[in-house]
């Protein structure tokens, strides 16, 4: 029962390089986010979607683009990386919107770092 | 803009003792989630409140939502040491998917 799947687990980024986030979700979700936690600011939203074909900027989109493929996946990719990006990344879905009361099911993070 | 605050930040209790976490918000909303991670780990859900005067207990920890107020709170009662985590309240507005989480409250349990 694999949940939500996020990859890589690591990366380490020049900046200026570019990268995609993967995230894959095989609980039929509707829901799916995109967070960013950094130490002493809890998480933070970047994107979300609320369905297949939407998505919606968050609390910190600028730097950050997303794709929601279709209903499982949903990747985050960082144009021109820079050391502010360094952080940890989660993704999570959920079953509904937020406003269906569903909570978020979170994958394992991607730990990036940006020199 | 919808803002999500805790506190403490930092909490350091002993064994047996009792405890209260506050989440204020800042905007209407119905719906309030508590999550638990634990260090290095990811956030696992531990309750969805979604209504006013809402009160939900799973073990030591009870959650409570007073939408008036705009205020949670997460009780720790006998803390025990498997309780040390970071905890986080997270709210969603009213007219949006946006779920917005506050700061967290590390949680440290000591003998």
């Amino acid at each position: 029962n694999a949940g939500v799947t996020q990859t890589p687990k690591f990366q380490v980024l020049k900046t200026g390089q570019s990268m995609t986030l993967q995230c894959a979700q095989d609980m039929n979700h509707n829901s799916m986010y995109w967070y960013r936690q950094d130490p002493g600011m809890g998480l933070r939203l970047i994107y979300y979607s609320a369905s297949e074909g939407t998505t919606d900027k968050g609390e910190v989109p600028n730097g950050y683009n997303v794709s929601r493929l279709n209903k499982r996946e949903f990747s985050l990719r960082l144009e021109s990386a820079a050391p502010s990006q360094t952080s940890v990344y989660f993704c999570a879905s959920s079953a509904t919107s937020a406003r269906g009361a569903s909570p978020l099911h979170f994958g394992n993070g991607t730990r990036l770092t940006v020199t | 803009e919808l803002k999500v605050e805790q506190n403490p930040l930092f909490l350091s209790m002993q064994e047996g003792k009792n405890y209260t976490i506050y989440c204020n918000y800042s905007t209407t909303s119905d719906r309030l989630y508590w999550y638990r991670q634990d260090p290095g780990k990811s956030l696992e859900s531990l309750f969805v409140l979604l209504s006013n005067g809402a009160v939900k207990q799973e073990g030591r920890l009870m959650a409570s939502l007073d939408t008036k107020a705009r205020l949670s709170t997460l009780h720790i009662t006998a803390a025990v040491h498997d309780l040390s985590a970071t905890y986080f309240c997270a709210v969603d507005r009213d007219d949006t998917d946006k779920l917005i989480f506050g700061t967290g409250t590390r949680l440290q349990v000591f003998p």
